[in-house]
């Protein structure tokens, strides 16, 4: 039963060249989460998405920051016009819909490291 | 707004000490609450979760923590080390019915052999 999968593991960009991480949920997940690790910080919420929704987004920055969890295939954070700062660890959870329990919990795939140059 | 403060940054101890790392919450409604762990190279793994019910939650490896909804309090505790144990220990949050979690900076606890 294979877990929450990520892609690729480390990610090298050269500012204002685009980024695209992708995260597969665990097998019978339809939830998928994005968390944002800065150096020496906890995990920042970003996005969460359902098949072809965005629910919550509060976590994005305005500009730049995109992500998308279409019918087929996985989720996709995309990052255009890479900065430094954006260098970071990205984390990807996933969760299977909320059935009788009003709380499942978030399984984290292996994350992608970005270093911007 | 949700926030979770982890005490200690870092902690060192030798093996067969006994572990405690602080997390305290800030939320005024029902939350749940969550240890995870990070080992060296490798991604966030669940250690416990409390829910409802009885507030002391064992998890695994040996690992117990204790809601104390007073306090706001979630310490993670482990009677005796062991190298292995060598990790990062995040505490989170998220509110009921709510879905993002919220991260404590994190623990980093290096045990000596």
């Amino acid at each position: 039963n294979a877990g929450v999968m990520q892609n690729p593991r480390h990610l090298v960009r050269r500012r204002g060249q685009e980024a695209r991480l992708r995260c597969s949920p665990m097998k019978g997940h339809s939830h998928v989460y994005w968390y944002r690790q800065l150096p020496e910080e906890g995990l920042k919420f970003m996005v969460y998405l359902q098949k072809e929704n965005i629910i919550d987004e509060s976590g994005m920055p305005k500009e730049r920051f995109s992500a998308e969890f279409p019918k087929e295939g996985p989720s996709i954070l995309r990052i255009q016009q890479v900065v430094r700062g954006d260098s970071a660890a990205y984390f990807c959870a996933s969760s299977p819909p909320f059935s009788r329990a009003p709380q499942e919990t978030q399984y984290f795939g292996p994350g992608t490291r970005l270093l911007v140059l | 707004a949700q926030s979770v403060s982890q005490h200690n940054h870092h902690v060192i101890l030798s093996e067969a000490a006994s572990l405690e790392l602080g997390c305290n919450y800030s939320y005024g409604g029902t939350v749940n609450l969550f240890w995870y762990v990070q080992y060296p190279g490798q991604h966030l793994q669940l250690l416990l979760k409390y829910f409802s019910g009885d507030p002391l939650v064992k998890g695994i490896k040996g690992f117990e923590a204790e809601f104390i909804k007073s306090k706001f309090s979630f310490n993670l505790r482990k009677p005796s080390v062991q190298w292995s144990d060598t990790a990062e220990y995040f505490c989170a949050v998220n509110a009921l019915y709510g879905n993002k979690l919220v991260f404590g900076a994190g623990t980093i606890l290096r045990v000596k052999s």
